[in-house]
C-alpha cells in the first residue's frame, strides 16, 4: 500500500477482554516496529521485527502482550486481558533496512484503544 | 533523569520567526531522529541523522555527537509548522527503531 496502514483506528473495550491491534506496513519494508502513546507516559517502544522475527522484544510490558508478523508483512499486537492501564495510542511503523534511507521510520495513524 | 531531554516543553511564536528546539541525550548513541506530531496524532519522521547536519526545505537538523546535542530549527515559521516534535535516539548495542523518546516540544505559530 501507499503508507502503513492500522485498524481498527478506534477500539473500546471492556477490562478483561482481549484485543487485536492490525498493522500493514509499507510493501517492501522488512522491519516493523509497534510502539505507544499514552498520556502519562509519551511514546514508548514495544517490539521490533524484522522479517518475521522479533529480535527485540524488550519493550513488551507484560506476559498479556503479545505480537507477530507473517510473511514479512501484516503484524498483529494482542492484549489478553485488558487493563485500564492499557489505554493508549498504538503505533506501528515500518522502515527499509539496507541503502541510503535505511531506519528511517514511516508510521501508520495509530489504533487508539480505550479500556473502561 | 530522562535520558532524552528536550527544551523548551511549550514554544509560541509569530509567523516568520526562526525557531530552534533542542535535544539533549545522555546515552551513546547509533542515530537520533526528529519527528513531527500534528494535533491529528499522526507522526512524521523529519529526519534521522547520526552525524553532521541536514535540511530539507525550512528545516534544518544538526547534530553534535561530542556534546550529545542536537538541533532542530525552522525557518520562517508558518502557523501549519504548529505540532509537537519529538527528539527520538537509538542507543548503541540497542536494536534499530528501539528509540528512547523525548517528551516532546508543542510549537504554536501564530498569524
Amino acid at each position: 500500500g501507499a503508507g502503513v496502514s492500522q485498524s481498527p483506528s478506534n477500539k473500546v473495550t471492556e477490562k478483561g477482554k482481549d484485543v487485536e491491534l492490525r498493522c500493514d506496513p509499507i510493501s517492501g519494508h522488512t522491519a516493523l516496529y509497534w510502539y505507544r502513546q499514552s498520556l502519562g507516559q509519551g511514546l514508548e517502544f514495544l517490539i521490533y521485527f524484522q522479517g518475521n522475527s522479533a529480535p527485540d522484544k524488550s519493550g513488551l510490558p507484560s506476559d498479556r502482550f503479545s505480537a507477530e508478523r507473517t510473511g514479512g508483512s501484516v503484524s498483529t499486537l494482542t492484549i489478553q486481558r485488558t487493563q485500564q492501564e492499557d489505554s493508549a495510542v498504538y503505533l506501528c511503523a515500518s522502515s527499509l533496512v539496507g541503502g541510503a534511507n535505511t531506519g528511517e521510520l514511516f508510521f501508520g495513524e495509530g489504533s487508539r484503544l480505550t479500556v473502561l | 533523569k530522562n535520558e532524552v531531554e528536550q527544551s523548551p516543553q511549550n514554544l509560541t511564536a509569530q509567523e516568520g520567526e526562526f525557531i530552534t528546539i533542542n535535544c539533549s541525550y545522555s546515552v551513546g548513541i547509533s542515530a537520533l531522529h526528529w519527528l513531527q506530531q500534528h494535533p491529528g496524532g499522526g507522526i512524521v519522521s523529519l529526519f534521522m541523522l547520526s552525524s553532521g547536519k541536514k535540511k530539507h526545505g525550512r528545516l534544518i537538523a544538526t547534530i553534535n555527537i561530542q556534546e550529545k546535542h542536537s538541533s532542530l530549527h525552522i525557518t520562517a515559521s508558518h502557523p501549519r509548522d504548529s505540532a509537537v516534535y519529538i527528539c527520538a535516539v537509538s542507543s548503541h548495542g540497542g536494536s534499530q527503531g528501539n528509540l528512547i523518546f523525548g517528551k516532546g516540544t508543542k510549537l504554536s505559530v501564530k498569524p
